[in-house]
């Protein structure tokens, strides 16, 4: 069984600050781990993803993800945030061509 | 760019009548996928498949059933639908994750569906 938890559903935070969102998986074999983020009223687009290597994966939007095998997290980190950061981001984890999302973060930052 | 493309974009049900949503991928891949987003549950995988003729079920199948007569498209089908089904639709498309597949999925626009 594989599952993603974002334990987070919503973080406000101001323009210019440091944002983290946490994201916890849980699998049996090496994770292949991704972002995925849905602006207000859109569909979903690809932000980054964690294969194999550097634990810490850069991505579009200025976005990178730190991989930590041993509290099997990924955490999307950015700084500074800006106001168009606002959307709901979305941790993945696929396995044997099944992606499975966290329940999703709601981002809101405030300018 | 991958092209999803989702129909319909709306669509409005009573219960018991059978709906069909339609996917159509343009860029070959291998694997698609239909997901629901709800309030409070993100999205959850209902049916999946890895090539034509294929198909498998995800995590809440119940209710629904999917079809892939091609490699371009990806039904899902409410054969009696009920206003729990009422929710929004996002089709995807992607291949395995290989030396030069990245794995991402690209997602369609979403068909949002009210069953009455």
């Amino acid at each position: 069984a594989q599952s993603v938890d974002q334990p987070d559903a919503h973080v406000t935070l101001s323009e210019g600050a440091s944002l983290e969102l946490r994201c916890s998986y849980s699998y049996s074999a090496a994770p292949y781990l991704f972002w995925y983020v849905q602006y207000p009223g859109q569909s979903l687009q690809f932000l980054l993803k964690y294969i194999t290597g550097d634990t810490v994966v850069k991505g579009t939007k200025g976005f990178e993800a730190e991989f930590r095998k041993s509290n099997s997290s990924f955490n999307l980190k950015k700084s500074p945030a800006h106001w168009s950061d606002s959307a709901k981001y979305f941790c993945a984890l696929e396995g044997r061509a099944k992606l499975t999302f966290g329940k999703g973060t709601k981002l809101s930052v405030k300018s | 760019e991958a092209a999803v493309t989702q129909s319909p974009r709306n669509k409005v049900a009573v219960t018991g009548g059978k709906v069909t949503l339609s996917c159509n991928q343009t860029n070959n891949h291998n694997n698609m996928y239909w997901y629901r987003q709800d309030t409070g549950h993100g999205l959850r995988l209902i049916h999946y498949s890895y090539g034509a003729g294929s198909t498998e079920k995800g995590d809440i199948p119940d209710g629904y059933k999917a079809s892939r007569p091609s490699q371009e498209n990806f039904s899902l089908i409410l054969e009696l639908a009920t206003p729990s089904q009422t929710s929004v639709y996002f089709c995807a498309s992607g291949d395995a994750i290989t030396g030069e597949n990245t794995g991402q999925l690209y997602f369609g626009e979403g068909s949002k569906l009210t069953v009455l």
